[in-house]
């Protein structure tokens, strides 16, 4: 069974803060891909990075930057300079194994200050 | 159109009632799924469809919903004598590859069900 936690339920930060939003994961697949997406209050999930199981390396794009270490089974992603327009819903996302579908997390609802 | 389109956005429905949710995927894409949002969770797996072929309904909560998509483009998920517990987000999800996990998908808005 694949599991996903996000244990951070809400975090509100003031603008230009940097903030991190924690994702620990489990699975019994070798291979697995992980995923974050971002949920604004129109309500469609937004793609935000994948990553396989493969690949430990440490990804910036931005303002965004994700930390995946295999050994505390967890991808963490952070926001560097916060913006007010950063406040939306974030989810975590695992799939693996024979699944095509999607696991998330219960997701950490994001507040930015202005 | 550019992404996946659901409708209707919003849908109240008398508990006992019959609904049905409607998803156009982006153009082309070969997979679809269905999600459940309830309020304040993460999605939770409905199903999945590649082309027209439903290969996986294990996430159906009873067999009072049913989904199709019988040309492989356009799917409605069917909720029959709907009861208080289905109220929630639908979310529909499409993406390009059907074989590989790997392929982010493509959501919709979604559409929030109330039942009264």
């Amino acid at each position: 069974a694949q599991k996903v936690t996000q244990a951070q339920t809400e975090i509100s930060v003031v603008e230009k803060e940097d903030v991190t939003l924690d994702c620990v994961y489990e699975t019994r697949d070798t291979t697995y891909y992980l995923f974050w997406y971002k949920q604004p209050p129109s309500g469609e999930l937004v793609f935000l990075i994948r990553r396989n199981s493969f690949d430990e390396q440490n990804e910036i794009s931005g303002r965004y930057s994700w930390n995946f270490q295999k050994s505390t089974s967890s991808f963490n992603f952070t926001i560097t300079a916060s913006q007010v327009v950063d406040s939306a819903v974030y989810f975590c996302a695992l799939t693996g194994g024979s699944a095509r579908q999607l696991t998330f997390g219960s997701g950490t609802q994001l507040t930015v200050l202005p | 159109g550019a992404g996946v389109s659901q409708s209707p956005r919003y849908k109240v429905a008398k508990r006992g009632q019959d609904v049905a949710l409607r998803c156009d995927p982006i153009s082309g894409h070969v997979s679809l799924f269905w999600y459940q949002q309830a309020l304040g969770q993460g999605p939770e797996f409905l199903t999945y469809f590649q082309n027209e072929a439903q290969l996986d309904k294990s996430g159906l909560p009873s067999d009072r919903f049913f989904a199709e998509r019988p040309e492989g483009s356009v799917s409605t998920l069917k909720i029959q004598r709907t009861q208080q517990e289905d109220s929630a987000v639908y979310l529909c999800a499409s993406s390009s590859r059907g074989a590989r996990r790997d392929t982010e998908a493509f959501f919709g808005q979604g559409t929030r069900l109330t039942v009264v």
